[in-house]
């Protein structure tokens, strides 16, 4: 148990659908994190948010649609997918954005197993 | 280009037996975190050592840090069934510490 919650853990939807992926973290933390879980590939940071506001951005296409309501709650927008988007969609959270020489532990969620039919 | 490495990509050992595997990345770090992950599961950090330390302990684990060879090494001592999982190096590298995962080193403890 991490303080990190997903939901749903598992979805499977067709590419016309529209469905969204829930985080919540119960830990204070300021910075949040979506990140994409491939097999066999390393993760893959898609969104930072720091005090509910976008930091990064990294290069996700639209069809992704990140929401930061407020510290404690992230969400992913999902909207005509691909098959290739099928992966394990992570959240994480962090007491603070990164500065420099200091790099905070992230704590993540149990993951949503996304399959894309 | 990927950040961080581990090698073996695959690790098969009995329990008691200790495993190893290594990482190595390409820039300069500010730190390295070690994470651990079952089978479908979310990550669990490990342990982190920082760029001006060279070895660190936490219970079974032993991870050393040599920033000459830009490599890092986690030990895991007397294993057990329940180390079972994938374990991941991150490095955080720039100005505000963008964590970059490597792939991961699969390992599996048999009884």
């Amino acid at each position: 148990e991490t303080g990190v919650t997903q939901t749903p853990r598992h979805l499977v939807m067709g590419m016309t659908n529209k469905k969204s992926l829930k985080c919540e973290q119960h830990l204070g933390h300021n910075a949040m994190y979506w990140y994409k879980q491939s097999a066999k590939k390393p993760l893959e940071l898609m969104f930072v948010y720091n005090f509910k506001e976008q930091t990064e951005n990294n290069s996700v296409p639209s069809r992704f649609s990140p929401e930061c309501p407020n510290s404690s709650h992230l969400f992913l927008h999902l909207h005509t997918l691909q098959p290739e988007d099928s992966a394990l969609y992570l959240c994480a959270s962090s007491q603070d954005l990164p500065a420099s020489g200091s790099t905070d532990t992230q704590y993540f969620g149990p993951g949503t197993r996304l399959t894309v039919l | 280009s990927q950040q961080g490495e581990e090698d073996p990509q695959a690790l098969s050992i009995q329990e008691g037996e200790n495993a190893t595997m290594n990482c190595s990345y390409k820039t300069s770090i500010n730190n390295l975190q070690w994470y651990r992950q079952n089978s479908g599961r979310g990550l669990v950090h490990l342990i982190l050592i920082r760029s001006n330390e060279r070895e660190k302990h936490s219970g079974r684990l032993r991870v050393t840090l040599d920033t000459s060879k830009k490599s890092s090494s986690l030990l895991i001592t007397a294993s057990r069934a329940a180390d079972t999982a994938s374990y991941f190096c991150a490095t955080a590298t720039d100005s505000w510490g963008k964590l970059q995962f490597g792939a991961g080193t699969q390992v599996v403890v048999t009884p």
